[in-house]
C-alpha cells in the first residue's frame, strides 16, 4: 500500500538555524513527490516537487527538498529559517499509474525569533 | 482565472441544512478533486474527477454528500442534512493531466454547522 509519513507533528527552530521537516514514504514504482505549505487559514501553497532528474529540487521561498530513492526520503530543508516560515507542512507522493496524491498527516513548523 | 476559486469563504448553516460548494478550477484543468480538513488537520480526500471519465467517489463519507462537475468545469459539492460533523474546511484543487503535474488548491470553503 501507498504511504506518506511526516514523523514529527511538531517542529521548532530558532530564527536564522537550518531547518528540516522529515518525509518518508512507500510507493509502488517511480514516485512523484510534492510538499505544499499552508499558512493559517488559508488554503495550500505549492513549494516544490520532484518527478525526476535531479535529486535536489529547488522550489519556492527559498526552500529544497532532497530525494533519496534508497532511504525513500524527500525531507524539505531551509538554511537559514524565517519567522514567517512558520506554517503546516505537507508531503505528498503520486506513485506508479495511481493519480491519487497520498499526504501526509502534516507538520508544524514553529520559527521563534 | 488565474487561480482556484471556491465560494462561499465561509458559511454557517444548522443543523439539518442543506450546503452547496462551488468550485471554479483553473482554466484548462482538467483533474479536479475535493478534499476536507479539520481545524489544523490532514486532507481528507472525498471526490475526483477527470475530464469525462467516471468520477472517483471513493472518499464520500456518506450518501449525505455528492458532487458533479459540469461541462468539464466548475464543480459542486453538495452536503444534504448538514451535521455538526460536517464542520471542516472543503478544499477543492485542479490540475492538468495527473502523473507529475501540480495540484492547486483554492483558499477553501469554511463550513460550520450550528
Amino acid at each position: 500500500a501507498q504511504s506518506v509519513a511526516q514523523p514529527e507533528d511538531q517542529v521548532n527552530v530558532a530564527e536564522g538555524n537550518p531547518l528540516t521537516v522529515k518525509c518518508t514514504y512507500s510507493v509502488s514504482g517511480n514516485p512523484y513527490l510534492f510538499w505544499y505549505v499552508q499558512y493559517p487559514n488559508r488554503g495550500l501553497q505549492f513549494l516544490l516537487k520532484y518527478i525526476t532528474g535531479d535529486n535536489l529540487v529547488k522550489g519556492s521561498y527559498g526552500f529544497e527538498a532532497e530525494f533519496n530513492k534508497s532511504q525513500t526520503s524527500f525531507h524539505l530543508k531551509k538554511p537559514s529559517a524565517l519567522v514567517s516560515d512558520s506554517a503546516l507542512y505537507f508531503c505528498a507522493v503520486r506513485g506508479g499509474s495511481n493519480y491519487q496524491l497520498i499526504w501526509g498527516a502534516g507538520t508544524k513548523l514553529i520559527i521563534k525569533p | 482565472g488565474a487561480g482556484v476559486s471556491q465560494s462561499p469563504s465561509n458559511k454557517v448553516t444548522e443543523k439539518g441544512k442543506d450546503v452547496e460548494l462551488r468550485c471554479d478550477p483553473i482554466s484548462g484543468h482538467t483533474a479536479l478533486y475535493w478534499y476536507r480538513q479539520s481545524l489544523g488537520q490532514g486532507l481528507e480526500f472525498l471526490i475526483y474527477f477527470q475530464g469525462n471519465s467516471a468520477p472517483d467517489k471513493s472518499g464520500l463519507p456518506s450518501d449525505r454528500f455528492s458532487a458533479e462537475r459540469t461541462g468539464g468545469s466548475v464543480s459542486t459539492l453538495t452536503i444534504q442534512r448538514t451535521q455538526q460533523e460536517d464542520s471542516a474546511v472543503y478544499l477543492c484543487a485542479s490540475s492538468y493531466l495527473t502523473d507529475g503535474n501540480t495540484i492547486y488548491f483554492g483558499e477553501g470553503s469554511w463550513l460550520t454547522v450550528v
